[in-house]
């Protein structure tokens, strides 16, 4: 098995809305990571995981949260988004964040913001 | 700053052709992994193939091989006997030390056609 499942697949919230995306994976890998990915430009990197503590946030704005509950599954909690927040959000996992370990993408949440 | 380089924006390849993907980077870790990713319109990142610093052949997966040049920093992409399906986004990925971390980081992307 070598999927990342991401939920939902497409997402539509309003402004002043909370939200959750979802990411799992049953791979046993300790290292898990949220990118956002705008229309014709790669993914960039928003924040890594790695044994389920926070390693590293790219300055991030705090509208977005994530959450590492064990080591199966990732979110990042919404809040108060803006419509420039909209995006492909990609969840990737990899056995470890160093050297060679290649990193699973799931398939993405499209989020639009209204 | 962005340390993977993909010069083609764009490529178009008649089918059955093989087709080069460019990719340079620049990092000051001696030790890094240099990864191709394959992302259709669906969205989802595919996974293509892998090349370490130490490796010292070049990584081949069926009808993908990576040419890798280290003392030049190219990891180019190398598709032979192009499909139709192959037409989709291309991006080279390193994970090393990048702005002092443990990052894995993406190229601008290559779209690549496949033409009929």
């Amino acid at each position: 098995d070598t999927e990342v499942t991401q939920t939902p697949k497409h997402l539509v919230m309003g402004m002043t809305n909370k939200k959750s995306l979802k990411c799992e994976q049953h791979m046993g890998h300790r290292a898990m990571y949220w990118y956002k990915q705008k229309a014709k430009k790669p993914p960039e990197l928003m924040f890594v995981y790695s044994y389920e503590k926070l390693s590293i946030n790219e300055s991030v704005p705090s509208r977005f949260s994530p959450e590492c509950p064990n080591s199966s599954l990732l979110n990042l909690h919404l809040h108060a988004l803006q419509p420039e927040d909209s995006a492909l959000y990609l969840c990737a996992s990899s056995l470890t964040d160093q050297g060679s370990t290649e990193a699973f993408f799931g398939q993405g949440t499209r989020l639009t913001v209204v | 700053a962005q340390k993977i380089t993909q010069t083609q924006p764009g490529m178009f390849v008649q089918e059955k052709e093989a087709v080069t993907l460019d990719c340079t980077y620049d990092t000051s870790d001696p030790s890094y992994g240099l990864f191709w990713y394959k992302q259709p319109s669906s969205g989802e990142m595919i996974f293509l193939i892998y090349q370490g610093s130490y490796d010292q052949q070049n990584a081949t997966e069926g009808r993908y091989s990576l040419n890798f040049q280290k003392a030049r920093k190219s990891a180019n992409l190398v598709i032979s006997a192009s499909q139709l399906g192959d037409s989709a986004m291309y991006f080279c990925a390193m994970r090393g030390i990048i702005q002092g971390a443990q990052k894995l980081v993406f190229g601008q992307g290559t779209r690549l056609t496949i033409n009929p």
